[in-house]
């Protein structure tokens, strides 16, 4: 079955940076594309960055955009957010998720937990 | 990045039908349509409707797409308490060259 496993997050202070994983089993990885989805507590979505299936296409939120950059090793089946300055607005939880054909998030994972605190 | 523009909230009673709502512009759901998304408490995001409003395999049919312009809308009939959730559309804005969400609206049955 499609599973999606987030990790690398946890409390980081203000400025540091922080590599999130997201690894992928169950389907063709190089088939899809990615985004990564983030979601204050108490908070609304809000996408951050996709990357197309073979990498040819970038695209950031303006909120991360300059500061976070969004790649994928399709030869590992894992996509990478590494995330630099942060800030205490960079609080939440981060979601990958996948996206196939135009349409997208058919398939997230249980999310990743990054918080910004001195 | 603008949002797509959501009601906070609706209540509808067991077994009656609610009916939500996205308005983009024609940039997002009025060119290629909206994503809808069902959050329960405690969970990820779960796919409810392609944006071309056909739903995923395994996803009641008590649940229905359609888009009307810019305007999206979510039909859930026969409400259940496990309807009881967060309803996120998503749009890719081909100006912004983004991707954009509504705020949200959380759907309680009374």
């Amino acid at each position: 079955q499609v599973q999606l496993v987030e990790s690398g997050g946890g409390v980081v202070q203000p400025g540091r940076s922080l590599r999130l994983s997201c690894v992928a089993s169950g389907f063709t990885f190089s088939e899809y594309g990615m985004h990564w989805v983030r979601q204050a507590p108490g908070k609304g979505l809000e996408w951050v960055a996709v990357i197309w299936l073979d990498g040819s296409h970038i695209s950031y939120g303006n909120s991360v955009e300059g500061r976070f950059t969004i790649s994928k090793d399709n030869s590992k089946n894992t996509l990478y957010l590494v995330m630099d300055s942060l800030r205490a607005e960079d609080t939440a939880v981060y979601y990958c998720a996948t996206s196939k054909g135009g349409e997208d998030f058919d398939y997230w994972g249980q999310g990743t937990l990054v918080t910004v605190s001195s | 990045q603008a949002g797509l523009t959501q009601p906070p909230s609706v209540s509808k009673g067991l077994r009656q039908t609610a009916t939500l709502t996205c308005t983009g512009n024609d940039n997002n759901v009025g060119d290629l349509g909206a994503t809808w998304l069902q959050q329960r408490q405690g969970h990820p995001p779960k796919l409810l409707s392609y944006k071309n409003n056909d739903r995923p395999s395994g996803i009641s049919e008590r649940f229905s797409a359609s888009r009307s312009g810019s305007t999206a809308s979510l039909t859930i009939a026969g409400l259940q308490p496990e309807d009881e959730a967060d309803y996120y559309c998503s749009a890719w804005d081909r100006r912004l060259s983004a991707l954009v969400f509504g705020s949200g609206t959380k759907v309680t049955v009374l």
